[in-house]
């Protein structure tokens, strides 16, 4: 079955901290892993997009890698600010998208 | 620059009563999704779309019917709503089921 995890949950960080959201898939046989940003009470956004022959994509802040071989995938986010203060989700690509809970983050002053 | 739209934003209906959801898109994706999202289940695939005329059954979809008449819509009912069907539905498209996706803003509905 493939199955898609984020841990963990929910985290707090303060303003200016850099960070790394983890996410991992049990089936490595993935088109490509998406990174996705929730607002509450909002659709989600997509951030970043990794092809399978791709190792790591870049996006202002943002920086997400892909391992396929260890199933695991991260979004680093530089010099984190309040407005980055949302739920984070990744999606592994199969057939179908696939997504994991999500890392709820909060980002404190 | 619409994207992906859904209607209606909020509904709440009573136990047994139908609806239709709509989900429209202009960027001429082949690929159309509905999925719910509930509190600590994260988001779960309803029924999908593979291009017009065409509809498969996802993780979730007893309960639901979906119809793909035209490439840009894609219409999910319920036909006898029921408590569990309680949740945050949203709609996403893509060009191909390997390129990137986009989601709607989410219908809230409640069933009592």
């Amino acid at each position: 079955k493939q199955e898609v995890t984020q841990i963990p949950a929910a985290l707090s960080v303060p303003e200016g901290e850099n960070l790394v959201l983890n996410c991992s898939f049990t089936d490595s046989a993935i088109y490509n892993l998406q990174w996705f940003r929730q607002d509450p009470g909002k659709g989600l956004t997509s951030l970043l997009l990794i092809q399978s022959s791709q190792r790591e994509q870049t996006s202002g802040r943002l920086n997400a890698s892909l391992d396929k071989s260890s199933g695991r995938s991260t979004l680093y986010i530089a010099a984190s600010q309040p407005g980055d203060s949302a739920t984070y989700l990744c999606a592994g690509s199969y057939s179908k998208l696939t997504f994991g809970t999500g890392t709820r983050l909060q980002v404190t002053l | 620059n619409a994207g992906v739209t859904q209607t209606p934003k909020f509904r709440v209906l009573k136990t047994g009563q139908s609806m239709t959801l709509l989900c429209a898109q202009d960027m001429n994706h082949e690929y159309m999704y509905w999925y719910r999202q509930d509190p600590g289940m994260g988001l779960r695939l309803i029924h999908y779309s593979v291009g017009e005329g065409t509809t498969a059954k996802g993780e979730v979809p007893d309960g639901y019917n979906v119809s793909r008449l035209k490439k840009q819509n894609f219409l999910l009912g319920l036909e006898s709503a029921a408590p569990s069907q309680t949740s945050v539905y949203f709609c996403a498209s893509s060009g191909h089921m390997n390129t990137e996706a986009f989601f709607g803003q989410g219908t809230r509905l409640t069933v009592v």
